[in-house]
């Protein structure tokens, strides 16, 4: 089955700085990479998306690029602020002929820090 | 997109007990799943909830001890049967991921068994 390796599992940086997290995948059928950050007891909220059709998305502060050949993806987070503090999990799933992207398998999480 | 609310959000249960968790979603959706995440761990997939009829269960899963029901398009239920303390973890359902929607999850319960 696919398997999802993120790193790292901890950053620090300093409010303003950039924040990049990277993720690898095993499955070459995968084609559907969400990221979610999970704040303290909440549930994971989905904060971007890219499909195997591109190769980068950005969503103001936020940019995803996905990798095919290498089979890796990253999420890119500049002008951190505070808040973004979380932990962030990459994911990665295969939707085909109408079935789900909902059926995800996990990186391991990184635990960013921004701090003010 | 729409609005998953999980209850109970956590419970202290005894070990042998079993717990049932309910997830209610805002608007009809074609795929429900339910997830564990271990203490300050990642989430892994338990089962996808299948309208009308029996779950399908990922490796390392089993209905006997996570029995699922999906009596609609709007709600499933998970049971943690017969407790350890090994089942302490967040259980969290999500919804939607259809080709054209995301999938979004609820707030989780937070089980500790003792």
């Amino acid at each position: 089955g696919e398997n999802v390796e993120q790193h790292p599992s901890t950053l620090s940086v300093q409010e303003g700085d950039s924040a990049v997290i990277k993720c690898t995948y095993s499955d070459s059928a995968s084609n559907y990479f969400p990221w979610y950050k999970q704040e303290l007891g909440k549930g994971p909220q989905l904060i971007i998306d890219i499909r195997s059709n591109v190769g980068e998305k950005k969503d103001q502060r936020i940019a995803v690029t996905l990798n095919k050949t290498a089979k890796h993806f990253s999420l890119h987070i500049t002008e951190t602020q505070p808040e973004d503090s979380a932990v962030y999990f990459c994911a990665a799933s295969i939707g085909a002929g109408g079935t789900s992207y909902g059926k995800l398998t996990f990186g391991q999480g990184t635990i960013l820090t921004v701090h003010p | 997109s729409a609005v998953i609310s999980q209850k109970p959000s956590r419970d202290i249960c005894q070990r042998g007990t079993s717990l049932t968790i309910q997830c209610q979603v805002d608007s009809q959706v074609t795929m429900m799943f339910w997830y564990r995440q271990q203490p300050g761990q990642s989430l892994t997939l338990i089962a996808t909830a299948n309208q009308g009829s029996e779950a399908t269960y990922e490796s390392g899963f089993v209905i006997d001890k996570f029995p699922i029901s999906r009596p609609n398009l709007t709600f499933s239920t998970l049971t943690v049967s017969n407790m350890s303390p090994e089942d302490s973890s967040i259980y969290l359902c999500s919804g939607g991921g259809s080709l054209n929607t995301e999938a979004f999850f609820g707030q989780g319960t937070r089980l500790t068994v003792v």
